[in-house]
């Protein structure tokens, strides 16, 4: 069975700070990666998904197999990131998503 | 930008009573699915459907849970007896399964699209 393991409940960072939310996996197969995000009171919104290899609101997230990582990273973190951020796991095309526990990051001034 | 929408957001029910989640997909979107939140636990998968049937269920999804698509806009989830450990954060997501690109070969990956959730309460 599919996992993923997301090691840190809260990250607090500085604004203009790097930051890094880590995720790891295991999965036997091939899986497809994502990172959803969710703003205070607002839904679960998908933020990346490995396969199109974007950056979105300057957030990026590569997947490495070797290390079964998908770690989420901002090089300068603004107070607009501050939220709820989840990674999850796909095995195919319309398949559950496996979700991690998620990290709160707070951003600070 | 069309969105899932989910009734009510807050359901209060008392124990042993049925209750059911409303969901609207998206449109265009095929697939369907229902997730739970418990208080303080992360995002669990309860049962996907496609075609009119169910095409996975996890454990948490016993005998007490049912889905539906009674209409071409509508997908409901029903639980007949609910029990205090029912409570949590109800999200419905819709997806369209992705797509397969022709000339290129690119695939875009399937993406779930969540609902803003509804709030079950089991006194």
């Amino acid at each position: 069975a599919q996992r993923v393991t997301q090691p840190e409940k809260l990250l607090s960072v500085f604004k203009g700070a790097p930051v890094e939310l880590k995720c790891n996996y295991s999965y036997s197969g091939s899986p497809e990666l994502f990172w959803y995000v969710q703003y205070s009171r607002q839904r679960l919104q998908l933020l990346l998904r490995h396969i199109s290899r974007e950056s979105i609101k300057g957030f990026t997230a590569d997947l490495n197999k070797g290390e079964t990582s998908f770690h989420l990273k901002k090089p300068f973190a603004q107070e607009e990131d501050s939220a709820m951020y989840y990674c999850a796991l796909s095995t195919g095309t319309a398949s559950k998503l496996t979700f991690g526990t998620g990290t709160r990051l707070q951003v600070t001034l | 930008e069309p969105e899932v929408t989910q009734t009510p957001s807050h359901q209060v029910t008392q124990m042993g009573q049925e209750v059911i989640l409303r969901c609207v997909p998206i449109s265009n979107h095929l697939y369907f699915y229902w997730y739970r939140q418990i208080l303080g636990q992360k995002v669990e998968f309860l049962v996907s459907f496609y075609n009119n049937e169910i095409s996975e269920k996890s454990e948490i999804f016993d005998d007490q849970f049912s889905v539906e698509r009674p209409d071409g806009s509508n997908f409901t989830l029903k639980i007949r007896s609910t029990k205090l450990e029912d409570s949590a954060m109800y999200f419905c997501a819709s997806s369209d399964g992705g797509r397969l690109g022709t000339a290129s070969g690119t695939v875009e990956a399937d993406t779930q699209y969540f609902g803003p959730g509804t709030r079950l309460t089991v006194l």
